[in-house]
């Protein structure tokens, strides 16, 4: 089985519309992060966690928010989805290892906004 | 903040050729500079990474080198194959008040040509 799994794996919707990425571990990592993907600007940072009770804002939280429900849990969600939230989002967990901090993503999530 | 530029955004190698990605960045306290694999349908995965108190490290047919005077390092893939189609992602990160934060590159997409 998968360590960092996404659901849903494609999702439709149209503008205006609340929608919830969600995503699971089952690594035990303490840290997650949510990761949108568009051509040419590479992965940003939407928001991380380091445990249940610590959120912070990343690069482009604007439109977005998160819930870390548990340990192993970490949604993202949009409130009134926009045309450019179209991307590939993924959920990422991360290990700290010496002098670095390694990332373990998920398979992504495509999201369409009409 | 941190800059990563990474270039060529695309690549094209004939099979049994070498494949070089070259990154650079800005923020002289970056420390940990890991690369991640990506292949169609699924989240990047870590393949190598470099610290800054190294100049090169070897995997197989994956090597990275860095030159952290003039911070740049590189991805070089030996006796490419077909499997080693993919988007490659560099980053950069270092600890910023107890978080690593990691800037990422924005993709090279690699094709081997059989």
């Amino acid at each position: 089985d998968a360590d960092v799994t996404q659901t849903p794996r494609n999702r439709i919707t149209k503008t205006g519309k609340r929608i919830m990425l969600e995503c699971s571990q089952t690594k035990g990592h303490d840290r997650m992060y949510w990761y949108r993907q568009d051509p040419g600007l590479g992965l940003r940072l939407i928001y991380y966690s380091f445990d249940v009770k610590d959120i912070n804002k990343g690069e482009i939280s604007d439109g977005y928010s998160v819930s870390r429900q548990a340990q192993a849990k970490f949604s993202l969600s949009l409130e009134s989805a926009i045309p450019n939230q179209t991307a590939l989002y993924f959920c990422a967990t991360s290990d700290l290892v010496q002098g670095g901090e390694t990332q373990y993503f998920g398979p992504g999530t495509r999201l369409l906004v009409l | 903040g941190e800059n990563v530029e990474q270039h060529p955004s695309t690549l094209s190698v004939q099979e049994g050729d070498s494949a070089v990605i070259k990154c650079t960045y800005s923020d002289s306290a970056s420390n940990y500079f890991p690369w991640y694999k990506q292949e169609l349908g699924k989240g990047p995965q870590l393949i190598i990474d470099i610290r800054s108190n190294v100049g090169e490290k070897k995997d197989q047919r994956i090597a990275v080198t860095l030159n952290k005077t003039a911070k740049h390092f590189s991805l070089h893939i030996t006796e490419t194959q077909p499997e080693d189609s993919a988007v490659y992602f560099c980053a950069a990160s270092f600890n910023s008040g107890g978080y690593q934060k990691v800037t990422f590159g924005i993709g090279t997409k690699l094709q081997v040509i059989p």
